[in-house]
């Protein structure tokens, strides 16, 4: 299965929100409630901040928010700030036992 | 506290073997489906195999199929995934992950680099 389609890079100030898109197809984001969202700082492991399309899990701030649209899902970051600074990966479930995760969106804050 | 701890990578030669393990504590790793995810350098991730919690049912990414290899031992709260056939292509940081809907943990990676 074909990667899932993400913005290379998105910017925005501290304090501004952004929307991190991320489009599959029918066969994966646009079938599933399992689209789930990581942030991985350099050199880190990728950490959960989405899962099912919108739940957070705990301990993961609430300036964090997902949703999906048929076929594309979305990850939004409100309140910018500093620490937010990442790379970001979608991940959808994809029927068989099979995944396939986003090309990934780095995340400037300016 | 809930954990996952990869060992195994290093520097193997093309067409060499290696063999990951993952040990996890904190958590009843019987009840859970775990996967291997890798991170070429610079690169995304890619999901690259999956196991059920007893076993049963297994996927391989298509570019591992026929040489690697996942399997779990419950007694040991362990997974493993053996690497055959190894490419310049499979370099990368390799994650093992629980899987609940979700990879809600994640282990800190152990880096295999194939080069002679």
């Amino acid at each position: 299965q074909s990667a899932l389609t993400q913005p290379a890079s998105v910017s925005g100030s501290p304090g501004q929100s952004i929307t991190i898109s991320c489009t599959g197809t029918s066969s994966d984001v646009g079938s599933y409630n399992l689209v789930s969202w990581y942030q991985q700082h350099p050199g880190k492991a990728p950490k959960l901040m989405i899962y099912e399309g919108s739940k957070r899990p705990s301990g993961v701030s609430n300036r964090f928010s997902g949703s999906k649209s048929g076929n594309t899902a979305s990850l939004t970051i409100s309140g910018l700030q500093a620490e937010d600074e990442a790379d970001y990966y979608c991940c959808s479930y994809a029927g068989s036992s099979t995944g396939v995760f986003g090309g990934g969106t780095k995340l400037t804050v300016l | 506290q809930v954990q996952l701890v990869e060992s195994g990578g290093g520097l193997v030669k093309p067409g060499g073997s290696l063999r990951l393990s993952c040990a996890a504590s904190g958590f009843t790793f019987s009840d859970y489906y775990m996967s291997w995810i890798r991170q070429a350098p610079g690169k995304g991730l890619e999901w690259v195999s999956y196991i059920s919690s007893s076993g049963s049912t297994i996927y391989y990414a298509d570019s591992v199929k026929g040489r690697f290899t996942i399997s779990r031992d419950n007694a040991k709260n362990s997974l493993y995934l053996q690497m055959n056939s190894l490419r310049a292509e499979d370099t990368a940081v390799y994650y093992c992950a629980r899987w609940y809907g979700a990879f809600d943990i994640w282990g800190q990676g152990t880096m295999v680099t194939v080069s002679s």
